[in-house]
């Protein structure tokens, strides 16, 4: 079976609800950021991307904000439906390769 | 068009065995990345490829190597396999340098080291 591993933090919504997961990057050096959402047996599905001049951009029912002063990121999505459970990471690119964050496993209650 | 594809999708291989995995980028993209994927480590960058040429590289061994072909079709290898090498290996490719480009991800290869 799996080893015991990260203890990924875990946000539990009602349907319907709006959901906020957030994100500490580490570089300051990283202008492109993008968010994926893994569901179990999958590999990551990009969501929406932002770049370092820019600190909103918004998709369908979900949007990204990007503080870089305090180097945060997060995603925001609109009336969270049960499809959007899984885990959501956030990736950041200084210079072509990503750095992801840990991951957190967004659970829909129906 | 077609996604990215990785096959094998699941390999089971013992200690001290070497694996090869392949990728097929979507068409028409350049640059193929290699992931791996552990519950201990979370996602981590193997190397990234562009035009033949690897043009980054994370912190793996030398065990961990790979390669690109002019129709850009990516493999990696690991040799003398360890129990620690047990993940899911993921292929991302990008349109153009991925410095600028979304990476998008295949489905990965699942594997076990016994």
């Amino acid at each position: 079976g799996e080893s015991v591993g990260l203890h990924l933090p875990t946000l539990s919504v009602q349907e319907g609800d709006n959901s906020i997961i957030n994100c500490a990057y580490s570089n300051s050096a990283s202008d492109y950021f993008i968010w994926y959402k893994q569901e179990s047996g999958k590999g990551p599905q990009f969501i929406i991307d932002i770049r370092s001049n820019m600190d909103k951009r918004q998709g369908q029912r979900v949007t990204v904000l990007l503080n870089k002063t305090v180097k945060h990121l997060s995603l925001q999505i609109a009336a969270t439906q049960p499809g959007d459970s899984a885990v959501y990471f956030c990736a950041e690119s200084p210079g072509g390769k990503l750095i992801f964050g840990q991951g957190t496993e967004l659970s829909v209650k129906p | 068009k077609a996604g990215v594809t990785q096959t094998p999708r699941y390999l089971i291989k013992t200690r001290g065995q070497q694996v090869t995995l392949s990728c097929s980028p979507i068409s028409g993209h350049r640059s193929v990345s290699w992931y791996q994927q552990t519950p201990g480590q979370g996602l981590q960058f193997l190397f990234e490829y562009f035009s033949e040429t690897q043009r980054n590289k994370g912190n793996f061994p030398g065990r961990f190597s790979g390669r690109q072909f002019s129709n850009s079709r990516s493999e990696m290898n690991v040799s003398t396999l360890e129990l620690g090498d047990s993940a899911l290996y993921l292929c991302a490719s990008s349109p153009t340098d991925p410095r600028t480009g979304t990476q998008y991800f295949g489905p990965g290869t699942r594997l076990t080291v016994l």
